[in-house]
């Protein structure tokens, strides 16, 4: 089973800061790297797919990078509605599909 | 519009059985790569189970034996069956469609349900 390792667990931004957030896998993934976001009370939305792939309707602020085991999920300009937890995800060898254990981003 | 719906969620006892059903709207869940994922109150994701257009699936290894998901095409709906549930089964259940590229299935998942709880308790 991969295992997924996000970092940090929380990370607290000013509006319009950069915030950066972390994933590390127990092995290389390729390109194989999503990443999601749920704000409470919902449902995840995907934000990014293969690694730097921007889903439908996802503002530019987001972007996503890495290679092999390591993958960084950008957001430039942090806005209050981006406060949420975000998840990255590993689809290259499963199953099990897995999941890190998320960042919460918080308003300072 | 895309979209997905669950229902069936409760409270039920342990070792009891429920049966959660997956709506689908605007597209047809026969040719669709489906997930459902849980959360257990005040967690992380947790993927459960697959399934293929020609309905193999693939379960995570604390369901394995005991849900069972399955597809009515004629109702476009998806259906996880669950039984022996445990206290531990106790989440927010998502179905989730994975997403295609050059008609290749990527498993990461594009449009999700807004989830039905589930409550395992005596």
């Amino acid at each position: 089973e991969i295992v997924m390792t996000q970092s940090p667990a929380t990370l607290s931004v000013s509006p319009g800061d950069r915030a950066t957030l972390s994933c590390r896998a127990s092995q290389s993934l390729y390109s194989n790297l999503a990443w999601y976001q749920q704000k409470p009370g919902q449902a995840p939305r995907l934000l990014i797919y293969g690694t730097s792939g921007r889903a439908t309707g996802v503002p530019a602020r987001f972007s996503g990078s890495g290679s092999g085991a390591e993958f960084t999920l950008t957001i430039n300009n942090v806005q209050s509605e981006d406060v949420a937890v975000y998840y990255c995800q590993q689809y290259t060898k499963w199953p099990p599909l897995t999941f890190g254990g998320g960042t919460k981003v918080e308003m300072k | 519009e895309v979209q997905l719906v669950e229902t069936g969620g409760g409270f039920i006892q342990p070792g009891g059985s429920l049966r959660l059903s997956c709506a689908a709207s605007g597209f047809s869940v026969s040719s669709t790569y489906i997930s459902w994922v849980r959360q257990a109150p005040g967690k992380g994701l947790e993927w459960v189970s697959n399934i293929y257009p020609d309905n193999t699936t693939y379960y995570s290894d604390s369901v394995k034996g005991r849900f069972t998901i399955s597809r009515d095409n004629s109702k476009n709906t998806l259906y996880l069956h669950m039984n022996s549930l445990r206290t531990e089964d106790t989440a927010i259940y998502y179905c989730a469609r994975a997403i295609t590229i050059s008609g290749i299935v990527r498993w990461c998942l594009d449009v999700w349900g807004q989830g039905t709880t589930v409550i395992v308790s005596s």
